[in-house]
């Protein structure tokens, strides 16, 4: 099973370029996550879908955008990438709600540098 | 919104020694709290999980937390660590009410020592 999917694992972007990070799953979860990981500040949500064609914004999503199309799919969309969005990117998926459960199946993160 | 609160950000043990890391969470109703850890290049995984009842949850890999409601508090514990246990932890609770997504702390760094 390949889970949780991210592309690309490595990227640097010059600042005000946009890029979209891919996140698929193949379980068949209808919860996906996007999380970004700072040194020393834990991960912090950025947006969730509970279902395809539903987003909601997460703890920190000013600078992002996201949709949901299908229910394997749940793209970011960084517009006009600025050196604070310098970070590790994560997807999640779940079954329900992760608050309900705690499981989070998760990629193996994107690391993006903003220069 | 709820959260939760590590206090230690770097730990380093010997092998052999004995683990406790923090975990504070802030709040009163009914509460469900997890550990996920991250092990040197690899993603996250829950480590264990309470939902209710025993206070005492025990997880993967000899791993166990205990749940003190007077404290506000869900550390992990652990009798001897290995230098395998290196890694960093993360404790997390629901977001909010609807319990759609985790918020995390802010993780602790465990260096294990051979």
């Amino acid at each position: 099973n390949a889970g949780v999917t991210q592309t690309p694992k490595f990227r640097i972007l010059k600042i005000g370029q946009s890029m979209t990070l891919q996140c698929t799953q193949d379980m068949n979860h209808n919860y996906m996550y996007w999380y970004r990981q700072d040194p020393g500040m834990g991960l912090k949500l950025i947006y969730y879908s509970v279902g395809a064609g539903i987003t909601d914004k997460g703890e920190v999503p000013n600078g992002y955008n996201v949709s949901r199309s299908t229910t394997e799919d749940f793209p970011l969309r960084l517009e006009l990438a600025a050196p604070s969005q310098t970070s590790v990117y994560f997807c999640a998926s779940s079954y329900s709600g992760a608050g309900n459960t705690g499981e989070l199946f998760f990629g193996e993160g994107s690391r993006l540098t903003v220069l | 919104a709820q959260s939760v609160s590590q206090h230690n950000h770097h730990v380093i043990l010997s092998e052999a020694a004995s683990l406790e890391l923090g975990c504070n969470y802030s709040y009163g109703g009914t509460v469900n709290l997890f550990w996920y850890v991250q092990y040197p290049g690899q993603h996250l995984q829950l480590l264990l999980k309470y939902f209710s009842g025993d206070p005492l949850v025990k997880g993967i890999k000899g791993f166990e937390a205990e749940f003190i409601k007077s404290k506000f508090s869900f550390n992990l514990r652990k009798p001897s660590v290995q230098w395998s246990d290196t890694a960093e932890y993360f404790c997390a609770s629901p977001m909010d009410t609807g319990r759609r997504a985790l918020t995390f702390g802010s993780g602790t760094r465990l260096q294990v020592q051979p």
